[in-house]
Parts: C-alpha cells; sequence; structure tokens
C-alpha cells in the first residue's frame, strides 16, 4: 500500500524568508508525486508535480519541490514566502496506475 | 473550460433525507473522482469511474452512498438516507487520459450540512 506523511500540521514563516512544507512517502515502484494547494472554500488547486528525470520540480506561484529517492521526500519549497501563499498544502503519492493518496495537509501560515 | 462543475455549491438537509451531489467534469476527461473532505479523516477518495464505468468503490462508507455516471459529462454522488456524520465538503475532480502521471482537477466542491 501507498502512503504520504507530512509530518507538521502548521508552519508558520515571516513574509519574504524561505519556507519549506515537508512530505515523504512511501510506494513501490517509481512513484509520481504532486503537490495541491487549497485555500479556504475553494477545492485543491495543482500547483506542480515529479514524475521523473530532474529532481528539482519547479511549479506555479514560485514553488519548486526536490524529489529525494534515498529520504523518499518530496519536499515543497519558495525562497520567499507571501502572506498570500497562506492556505493548506497537500502532498499526494500514486505508485504505477493505482490511485492518488494524499496527505493530511499542512496549514500554512505566513505572516507580514 | 470552465473546469470540473459542481452543485449545489451548499446544501442544507435533514436527516433522513436524500441528497443528491451533481459533477461536471472537463470535456475529454475520461477519469472522474469523487472525494470527501472532513477535519478528522482529511481527504478520502470514496469512488472513481474511467469511461462511465466505475473502477474501484472501496472508499464508499455506506450502502447508504451511491454514485452514477450516465454519461462522460455528468456523475452524481447520492446519499439515502442522509445523516449527521455525512456533513462533509465532497469534491469531484477529473484527469485526462494517458500516463499515470497526468494530475486531477479539483472541483470547488459541495459543503453539505446535514441536521
Amino acid at each position: 500500500a501507498q502512503s504520504v506523511a507530512q509530518p507538521e500540521d502548521q508552519v508558520k514563516v515571516a513574509e519574504g524568508n524561505p519556507l519549506t512544507v515537508k512530505c515523504t512517502y512511501s510506494v513501490s515502484g517509481n512513484p509520481y508525486l504532486f503537490w495541491y494547494v487549497q485555500y479556504p472554500n475553494r477545492g485543491l488547486q495543482f500547483l506542480l508535480k515529479y514524475i521523473t528525470g530532474d529532481n528539482l520540480v519547479k511549479g506555479s506561484y514560485g514553488f519548486e519541490a526536490e524529489f529525494n529517492k534515498s529520504q523518499t521526500s518530496f519536499h515543497l519549497k519558495k525562497p520567499s514566502a507571501l502572506v498570500s501563499d497562506s492556505a493548506l498544502y497537500f502532498c499526494a503519492v500514486r505508485g504505477g496506475y493505482s490511485t492518488l493518496t494524499f496527505g493530511k495537509g499542512t496549514m500554512l501560515l505566513v505572516s507580514p | 473550460d470552465a473546469g470540473v462543475i459542481q452543485s449545489p455549491r451548499h446544501e442544507v438537509t435533514e436527516m433522513g433525507q436524500e441528497v443528491t451531489l451533481r459533477c461536471k467534469p472537463i470535456s475529454g476527461h475520461d477519469y472522474l473522482f469523487w472525494y470527501r473532505q472532513t477535519m478528522m479523516r482529511g481527504l478520502e477518495l470514496l469512488i472513481y469511474f474511467n469511461n462511465n464505468v466505475p473502477i474501484d468503490d472501496s472508499g464508499m462508507p455506506e450502502d447508504r452512498f451511491s454514485a452514477k455516471m450516465p454519461n462522460a459529462s455528468f456523475s452524481t454522488l447520492k446519499i439515502q438516507p442522509s445523516e449527521p456524520r455525512d456533513s462533509a465538503v465532497y469534491f469531484c475532480a477529473s484527469s485526462s487520459p494517458g500516463t499515470s502521471g497526468n494530475e486531477q482537477f479539483f472541483g470547488p466542491g459541495t459543503r453539505l450540512t446535514v441536521l
């Protein structure tokens, strides 16, 4: 069975500082990894994905994520946080042709 | 494209009533997913379809829940009878044909409150 762990329920950073939202995964075979963001009262929006290739993946709104196979991690990063980045972030994994498994989500709070 | 469309956006009903949630996937997408989101359980996959055929409904919590996809542009999730513990946000998502690397696109959700 595949699984995703987001060890932090909440991450707080000040605007302008770098941010990291952590994600580790477990899956058989090669993983397909995704990050989604959810703003209040909205559906999940796709940010970025790792399928194969370069371990550093760039996505929407200046976000990027680093795939680390040995550590089975896919942490979401941004060099300079904005207050508008405050939202709920989900990591998800798919192995082979199975369905997506989502983590519990991490609430990102960016203070002015 | 308008994206995934869900209706209604909000539904308030009384225990025992039938509830029907509706979803229109993105045109050309052949996978459709129904999820439920609660504070306690997070995001749960209820059922998914491929080419209008239900593939896996193991996430459907009880026989009170049923889902149909009569054609490529419409799906329903029905709860009968509804119970207060069914209160949640229900999301529909769709994805395009092709590789497993294709992302899912989510609708805005239906917030269901069962009194």
